[in-house]
């Protein structure tokens, strides 16, 4: 079975400043779909960066980006020039194929500190 | 705008009593699933819908039942069975076919015991 790891429960970071957010994987499939969320304090769950296992090219959306390890499964978020509106609860998520199960981890909590 | 749109967005349950959760879509996707967020956890999956009249169980489909009647429309009943139904849930949609979209999310039900 698959399986999500964020072996980070809480980060903080200064407004303006670049932080990264890490996450692992297990899977014996060698196509997937990668993704982070974001959900702020109203419980939406928000879409922030998408990346195709079979694309070797890092996913990027503005001031955010993803380091892809397809060897290593891991996927880490990072994001750049910090804002106070980037403070929420962060969760990466698995998808063997696309519109199958999403299997998440347990999120990262991110303050930003103005 | 299309959308989903779960309501209510916050329900109480009695001991001993079934309560029904809905979610409906607009935006002629295919497929729907109904995930539970429980404190400090990532999403679970209880039950999806690839097509009409078709369902299949999830990760954690115990004391829960679904219906798929219409396109639009995956409601979730929350039986007496489930024991520890105080959470998140969450509505989600997939287009299907070769669109090869991410998964679109409602904006959630609170359900707690009274």
């Amino acid at each position: 079975a698959q399986t999500v790891t964020q072996s980070q429960p809480e980060m903080s970071v200064q407004e303006a400043e670049t932080v990264t957010l890490s996450c692992t994987y297990d899977t014996s499939e060698s196509d997937y779909y990668l993704f982070w969320y974001k959900q702020p304090p109203s419980r939406q769950m928000i879409l922030v960066i998408r990346q195709e296992a079979y694309k070797q090219q890092n996913a990027t959306e503005n001031r955010f980006s993803v380091n892809f390890q397809k060897a290593a499964k891991s996927f880490s978020l990072k994001i750049s020039d910090s804002q106070l509106g980037d403070a929420a609860m962060y969760f990466c998520a698995y998808e063997r194929s696309s519109g199958d199960k999403l299997t998440f981890g347990t999120g990262t909590r991110l303050a930003v500190r103005p | 705008d299309g959308g989903i749109t779960q309501s209510p967005k916050y329900l109480f349950r009695k001991e001993g009593q079934n309560v029904t959760l809905s979610c409906e879509q607009n935006l002629n996707h295919d497929a729907m699933y109904w995930y539970r967020q429980d404190p400090g956890q990532g999403l679970r999956l209880i039950y999806y819908s690839q097509i009409v009249n078709d369902f299949q169980k999830g990760d954690i489909a115990e004391g829960y039942s679904v219906s798929r009647e219409k396109k639009e429309s995956f409601p979730l009943t929350v039986t007496s069975a489930q024991k520890n139904p105080t959470a998140f849930y969450l509505c989600a949609s997939y287009r299907g076919g070769a669109y090869n979209q991410p998964q679109h999310f409602g904006d959630g039900t609170r359900l707690s015991i009274l």
